[in-house]
């Protein structure tokens, strides 16, 4: 059973506007999550994190938000860019287990 | 410069053999960790490490092994046991603790033939 769940496989967007990835899990347990962006036939590269005792963290373009109480987690990204397009992954850790959601492929159209 | 190497990066292999990825890394990283990636469902854990000589499963560790003899190393064998070896193999490391992210290396490709 699947505890990181991003129900949207693709996300297309206009260049310029926000773009929100969304994650859901199921674990109570998770004490801290994680965002990363990957290309085909490479390894991912880490975007952002939040601690589950924070509700929001920024870095630049990107901000992720976390409702505990609804298990949901965002990332928003703004201003959208072509070179944003990719697939978008959730990780959620509980201790030194780390868990990553299926993925989702974001497209930025120019 | 510091960092993760998985090798190689393409890999195959007859039906029925064991075939064992390398991981090193050189960022004194006590976790590591081993993921599998087939199309559509993201990245799924194989097994992970704390520390030197010993490790934990993860969410589909059948028909695979692992060892942890140094702190650089983790390598990965895919057992002839695995009934759907062919994936994209992924091997992360990170410090322990906290909200620390993980750095990955850029993969294995295994083609089971």
């Amino acid at each position: 059973d699947q505890q990181v769940k991003q129900n949207s496989p693709s996300l297309s967007v206009q260049e310029g506007r926000i773009s929100i990835l969304n994650c859901d899990y199921t674990n109570s347990m998770f004490d801290y999550f994680l965002w990363y962006k990957k290309y085909p036939a490479e390894g991912p590269t880490f975007l952002i994190s939040i601690s589950s005792i924070k509700d929001k963290n920024e870095d630049g373009r990107f901000t992720v938000f976390l409702n505990k109480s609804a298990k949901h987690l965002s990332l928003h990204i703004v201003p959208s860019q072509p070179g944003d397009s990719a697939v978008y992954f959730c990780a959620a850790g509980e201790g030194n287990k780390l868990v990553f959601g299926a993925g989702t492929i974001l497209r930025v159209k120019s | 410069d510091g960092g993760i190497t998985q090798s190689p990066k393409y890999l195959f292999r007859k039906e029925g053999q064991n075939v064992t990825l390398s991981c090193e890394q050189n960022l004194n990283h006590d976790a590591m960790y081993w993921y599998r990636q087939d199309p559509g469902q993201g990245l799924r854990l194989i097994y992970y490490s704390q520390i030197v000589n010993d490790f934990q499963k993860g969410d589909i560790a059948e028909g695979y092994s692992v060892s942890r003899e140094k702190k650089e190393s983790f390598p990965l064998t895919v057992t002839s046991a695995q009934k759907n070896p062919t994936a994209f193999y992924l091997c992360a490391s990170r410090i322990p603790g906290g909200v620390t992210e993980a750095f990955f290396g850029q993969g294995t490709r295994l083609t089971v033939v």
